[in-house]
């Protein structure tokens, strides 16, 4: 069975980085898209965006400044770095699958909550 | 960035029929929007009931369908039942990124 899984601080200071890992268990996380999603408190989604494990990045227009995502395979693993942050950005941050045709958001994580705060 | 709009409420009458609809400020959607739905419970993950406008994965309850309808994506429910009571959200893709709908809830009363 295949399980992602978000890691990283619940609790991170204003202007500080935001550093989230997303551990693929169960299946290789090569030759596919991953993107990072987040919903603040009783609010919509927000696309963040995704990186495919070539390289090939798409950012939210909105966030491109402040995001930087990198995938792992030798660990199996995609993170996400996001800048600058501000009570803006406190939200449950998911990771999916998020590929093509039936390989599109089949896989999501359980999402972890962080937290801006000082 | 485009705007995706949804209803922000609806209601249902178990065993009803309704249709949840996903608009873009860019103009008619189209299959070239790759329209996705998911469904939220509180507390949970989405889940991806339609990909690509129509397509279901294999946990898709057959009651649900998606498809085009007046220049906007849909989401048909067909025969509610009352586990059906969630937040459903659409997903659109603009070239390289995509936008999420602002989420319909979906009352099953």
């Amino acid at each position: 069975q295949v399980q992602l899984q978000e890691s990283g601080p619940g609790l991170v200071k204003p202007s500080e980085t935001l550093s989230l890992t997303c551990t693929v268990s169960g299946a290789s996380i090569s030759s596919y898209y991953w993107s990072w999603i987040r919903q603040p408190a009783g609010m919509g989604l927000e696309y963040i965006g995704r990186m495919h494990t070539t390289g090939s990045t798409n950012y939210n227009p909105s966030l491109k400044s402040r995001v930087t995502m990198s995938i792992n395979t030798s660990k199996n693993q995609f993170s996400l770095k996001l800048r600058s942050l501000t009570a803006a950005d406190t939200a449950v941050y998911y990771c999916a699958r998020d590929d093509y045709g039936d390989r599109s958001f089949d896989l999501w994580g359980r999402g972890t909550l962080v937290t801006v705060s000082s | 960035q485009a705007v995706v709009t949804q209803e922000p409420s609806l209601t249902v009458s178990p065993g009803g029929t309704v249709t949840l609809t996903c608009d873009s400020s860019t103009g008619a959607v189209t299959s070239g929007h790759y329209p996705y739905w998911f469904q939220q419970k509180p507390g949970q993950a989405p889940r991806t009931l339609i990909y690509d406008t129509t397509n279901k994965h294999s946990w898709t309850p057959a009651r649900f369908s998606g498809s085009l309808l007046g220049g906007k994506a849909a989401l048909t429910l067909s025969g509610a039942q009352p586990e059906d009571e969630a937040e459903y959200y659409c997903l659109l893709s603009y070239g390289g990124t995509r936008v999420f709908g602002g989420g319909t809830k979906l009352t099953v009363l």
